[in-house]
């Protein structure tokens, strides 16, 4: 049962333009979202979180929006830059038994072209 | 400051011995996670350790096991390996197990042949 899901293996972006990736989740108990980019040969990277408390966090380039309802999470990189060619991995976690486990999507590859 | 350590990074064996597979997290952190990465899927969430405890065990069989040391370091061990348990393991530590601070290592590349 895959809880998370990205449903895009790939996505391909011209330099300066917006890079989106999408996640979608059907654990209602899922209450803190994270993304991760990973390079190859390397362990994945902390890059942005949410708590389900908010729909929006933005920190530099990267935005993450959160649709509860929807159960839909989404990251945007503007401008995106050839830099950011990468695997971005949506994750998600809720407190109680599934405290300190995160639940992981697929996998997007990015490729920024310049 | 070192990062998170894991060894081996390649890995060979036979179906039906046994792994083990080894990290060092990074100095202070007392919390160390285990994750698979089989092909094509995302990392899937094997164990948690802190304070030389497991605290929490994701959905895989009890032939995968480990612990954690006085000085935070982990083992992981594949006991009966089967074909299926070919895959990239990473480890990752933090303070804070809400995800934010994780690590991860580089991981370590198994093979069952």
């Amino acid at each position: 049962d895959q809880q998370v899901k990205q449903n895009s293996p790939s996505l391909s972006v011209q330099e300066g333009r917006i890079s989106i990736l999408n996640c979608d989740y059907t654990n209602s108990m899922f209450d803190y979202f994270l993304w991760y980019k990973k390079y190859p040969a390397e362990g994945p990277t902390f890059l942005i979180s949410i708590s389900s408390i908010k729909d929006k966090n933005e920190d530099g380039r990267f935005t993450v929006f959160l649709n509860k309802s929807a159960k839909h999470l989404s990251l945007h990189i503007v401008p995106s830059q050839p830099g950011d060619s990468a695997v971005y991995f949506c994750a998600a976690m809720s407190g109680g038994t599934s405290y300190g486990k995160l639940t992981f999507g697929q996998g997007t590859i990015l490729t920024v072209h310049p | 400051e070192a990062g998170v350590t894991q060894s081996p990074t390649h890995l060979i064996k036979t179906r039906g011995q046994q792994a083990t597979l080894r990290c060092s997290p990074i100095s202070g952190h007392t919390s160390v996670y285990w994750y698979q990465q089989a092909l094509g899927l995302g990392l899937q969430f094997l164990l948690w350790y802190d304070e030389g405890e497991e605290r929490n065990r994701g959905n895989f069989p009890p032939r995968f096991s480990g612990r954690q040391f006085p000085n935070y370091s982990s083992e992981l061990n594949v006991n009966a390996l089967e074909l299926e348990d070919s895959a990239l393991y990473l480890c990752a530590s933090s303070l804070d197990p809400w995800g934010r601070g994780y690590t991860f290592g580089s991981g370590t590349r198994l093979t069952v042949v």
